[in-house]
């Protein structure tokens, strides 16, 4: 059973500040550890995703850094906006025959940016 | 623009009565999942399905819950009897897993009430 501890539970940050969420998981066998978004009446949706043969990857102002060692993993929002203002939820694949479908979520993170 | 989508979208019910969830995945892709979202347990996996047969239904309560996929465009989720704890959001999930691809692609999610 992977279990994945994420944090902060909420975040308030200024507008074109820096969010930071973090992730810790348990072992695992998979590399793909992918990160999705939600807003408020939808469902999640993939908003990026790494596969620790590198220890960030960046798309626009989102950025995933890995810590393959420590088995943490954060992703950062640079320049973070009103629209970024949702719920956030890492996830890692659970240990076993199953491959990197069966995930394990976070607990989320509600994120909420302020002018 | 392929999008899973899932009826109804909302549901009230009363206890003890039997409650079906449709799903049509994205045209092509090969797995379907079946989640539920609460407050307090967050994002969970129930079950899914790799080419219409059932991979793993660890996550589901079996004595009430059944799954199925009668065709590649239907994947339904049954409760008979439900129960005010069954009250959450369900989500189904489709996806194309083949090679490096391993995005799950969210449908709306049916809210449901069980009184």
């Amino acid at each position: 059973q992977q279990q994945v501890k994420q944090s902060p539970q909420s975040l308030i940050v200024q507008k074109g500040g820096i969010s930071i969420i973090n992730c810790a998981y348990e072992n695992t066998a998979f590399d793909y550890f992918p990160w999705y978004q939600q807003f408020p009446g939808k469902g999640p949706a993939l908003l990026i995703a790494i596969r620790p043969d590198v220890s960030e990857k960046k798309e626009g102002r989102f950025t995933i850094s890995f810590n393959k060692s420590a088995k943490q993993f954060s992703l950062h929002i640079m320049d973070s906006q009103p629209g970024d203002s949702a719920t956030y939820f890492c996830a890692a694949p659970h240990s076993g025959p199953f491959g990197n479908e069966k995930l394990t979520f976070g607990t989320g993170t509600r994120l909420t940016i302020i002018p | 623009d392929a999008r899973v989508t899932q009826t109804p979208r909302h549901k009230v019910t009363e206890m003890g009565q039997e409650v079906t969830m449709r799903c049509q995945p994205i045209l092509g892709h090969n797995t379907v999942f079946w989640y539920r979202q609460t407050m307090m347990q967050g994002l969970e996996l129930l079950a899914y399905f790799r080419n219409r047969a059932p991979l793993d239904d660890s996550g589901m309560p079996k004595d009430r819950f059944s799954a199925e996929m009668p065709d590649a465009t239907l994947a339904t989720l049954k409760i008979q009897p439900s129960e005010p704890r069954d009250s959450a959001v369900y989500f189904c999930a489709s996806g194309l897993v083949a090679g490096s691809t391993d995005t799950q692609y969210f449908g709306p999610g049916t809210r449901l009430t069980v009184l």
